[in-house]
C-alpha cells in the first residue's frame, strides 16, 4: 500500500510569487492534516479535511495560504504570494478516522519550501 | 494552550551508547503522548505511544514512560546504532485530532 506522497519534495521560489504543494493521502483515509515546520521549531498544525470539507483550519497563518481538496481524494495547498517567512518544511498527513490516540496520523515526507 | 517541550539537540552519540531524549509536556486535561521519528529523506513515522499514566510505549528498543507527576514522555534506547540516526519529535493530542509537536532532536550515530 502506499504511503502518503508529497509534491514537489523541494521548491525554491523568490518573494512575491505563487507556489502550490500537492498531497496524496493513503487511498480510503477520509481525513488529511496540512502540518508545517518553520525554522527548524516545532511542527504546527495547520488545518484539518474530513473528505473534501475543511473541519478545522484555524492554523492557517493568514489568509495569503488556499487548501483545497476537491472530491475528497488529494489536496493542494496554495501560498500567493509566498513571503520570506513561509519558507519551512511543510508535512501533510492521513488517517482513515478522527484521529486521536486511537487513530495514527500517517505523514508524508514533507515538501521542503524556500522563499528568497 | 498545549505545549511539547524537548531537549535541543543536536545529539551525537556513538555506536552501543545510551540514548535518552527529554520530554516535557503542558496541557489542560490528560493527553496522549507519542514519539515520532523522521529518517533521512523519508516522512515522519510513529515511533511509540502512551495514552494514559504510567503506560510504557515502545518499539524497536526504544521505550517512554507516560509519567503524569513529572508531565514527562522521556525516550531511552539502550544501544543505539547508525540506523538511529534521525529527527526525534515527542507530540500530544488532547480530546481532538491536532498533533502539538516539539521542535525535534536531530540525533547523529557515528560508527
Amino acid at each position: 500500500e502506499a504511503g502518503v506522497t508529497q509534491f514537489p519534495s523541494h521548491s525554491v521560489i523568490e518573494k512575491g510569487q505563487t507556489v502550490t504543494l500537492r498531497c496524496d493521502p493513503i487511498s480510503g483515509h477520509d481525513n488529511l492534516y496540512w502540518y508545517r515546520r518553520v525554522m527548524g521549531k516545532e511542527i504546527k498544525f495547520l488545518l484539518h479535511f474530513v473528505k473534501e470539507s475543511k473541519q478545522d483550519e484555524s492554523g492557517m497563518p493568514n489568509n495569503r495560504f488556499l487548501a483545497e481538496r476537491t472530491g475528497g481524494t488529494y489536496s493542494t495547498l496554495k501560498v500567493q504570494p509566498a513571503e520570506l517567512e513561509d519558507s519551512g518544511v511543510y508535512f501533510c498527513a492521513s488517517s482513515q478516522g478522527w484521529a486521536g490516540a486511537s487513530e495514527t496520523q500517517y505523514f508524508g515526507p514533507g515538501t521542503r519550501l524556500l522563499v528568497l | 494552550g498545549n505545549s511539547v517541550t524537548q531537549m535541543e539537540g543536536p545529539v551525537t552519540l556513538s555506536e552501543e551508547a545510551f540514548l535518552t531524549i527529554n520530554c516535557t509536556y503542558t496541557a489542560t486535561g490528560y493527553p496522549s503522548l507519542f514519539w515520532y521519528v523522521q529518517y533521512p529523506g523519508e516522512g515522519l513515522q510513529l515511533l511509540l505511544k502512551a495514552t494514559k499514566a504510567d503506560d510504557k510505549g515502545s518499539n524497536k528498543g526504544f521505550e517512554a514512560t507516560y509519567r503524569k507527576e513529572t508531565t514527562s514522555f522521556h525516550l531511552e534506547k539502550g544501544s543505539v546504532q547508525v540506523s538511529d540516526s534521525a529527527v526525534y519529535f515527542c507530540a500530544l493530542i488532547l480530546n481532538d485530532y491536532k498533533l502539538s509537536f516539539g521542535a525535534g532532536t536531530t540525533v547523529t550515530v557515528r560508527a
